[in-house]
């Protein structure tokens, strides 16, 4: 059980486009769904959090108009690379908790963007 | 706020023999630790956790760890290790139920040895 999937597993694109990341949680509802960000050799670092059907919190330093992210149903959130440039490309991994109060996060496989 | 130090970037360590990966936490309130693997291009995967009660927890794959709230520390621990335990670990804080921030250390990286 527990189970959260990100498509897709790698993506490469253009400078100046935008991606878009999926992150679904296949046997809960997550109320709460996690965006972080991993460069390589380094730990993750959160980037945002969103509550289904209200606006995402983003942590300080992370441009929210850049990196879009909606959580429309309680299995589905999905984040936006606008305008993509290199410095963009890392490991995007998302992760959701079962419900509220509760203590663990469960995390996809990660998304690889690369940005030429 | 939380933070979390792992003192050690990689720990090389001959197959069967024991492991210890060390994790150090700062945090002025009561806190949740974890400690998750990331095995090559994949996500993170929960090994354990320590909510409350017995200070000494059990995961899965032979791991444990131990919480110590004096040395605010929580160690992880395998008697013999196999060479598919090989991957990066990583040690996390919260700062109890709800809580949404989860703060990572930077990562040991476990490689066993044939």
């Amino acid at each position: 059980g527990a189970v959260v999937s990100q498509h897709p597993s790698w993506v490469i694109c253009k400078s100046g486009t935008s991606v878009k990341i999926e992150c679904r949680s296949l046997d809960f509802q997550a109320t709460t769904m996690f965006w972080y960000r991993q460069f390589p050799k380094q730990s993750l670092m959160l980037m945002a959090t969103s509550n289904e059907g209200s606006k995402a919190t983003y942590e300080q330093g992370v441009e929210k108009d850049k990196f879009l992210i909606n959580h429309a149903s309680l299995t589905l959130s999905t984040l936006t690379v606008t305008s993509a440039h290199p410095e963009d490309s890392s490991f995007y991994i998302c992760s959701a908790k079962p419900g509220e109060g509760t203590d663990t996060q469960y995390f996809g496989p990660g998304t690889r963007l690369t940005v030429l | 706020a939380q933070s979390v130090t792992q003192l050690d970037s990689q720990v090389p360590v001959f197959e069967e023999a024991p492991v210890e990966l060390r994790c150090n936490y700062s945090s002025s309130v009561s806190v949740y630790l974890f400690w998750y693997v990331q095995y090559p291009n994949q996500g993170l995967q929960l090994l354990l956790k320590y909510l409350s009660g017995s200070t000494l927890v059990k995961g899965i794959n032979g791991f444990e760890a131990e919480f110590n709230k004096s040395q605010t520390s929580f160690h992880l621990r395998k008697p013999s290790v196999h060479i598919s335990d090989t991957a990066e670990y990583f040690c996390a804080v919260t700062d109890g139920a709800g809580a949404n921030n989860l703060f990572f250390g930077t990562g040991t990286r476990l490689t066993v040895i044939p």
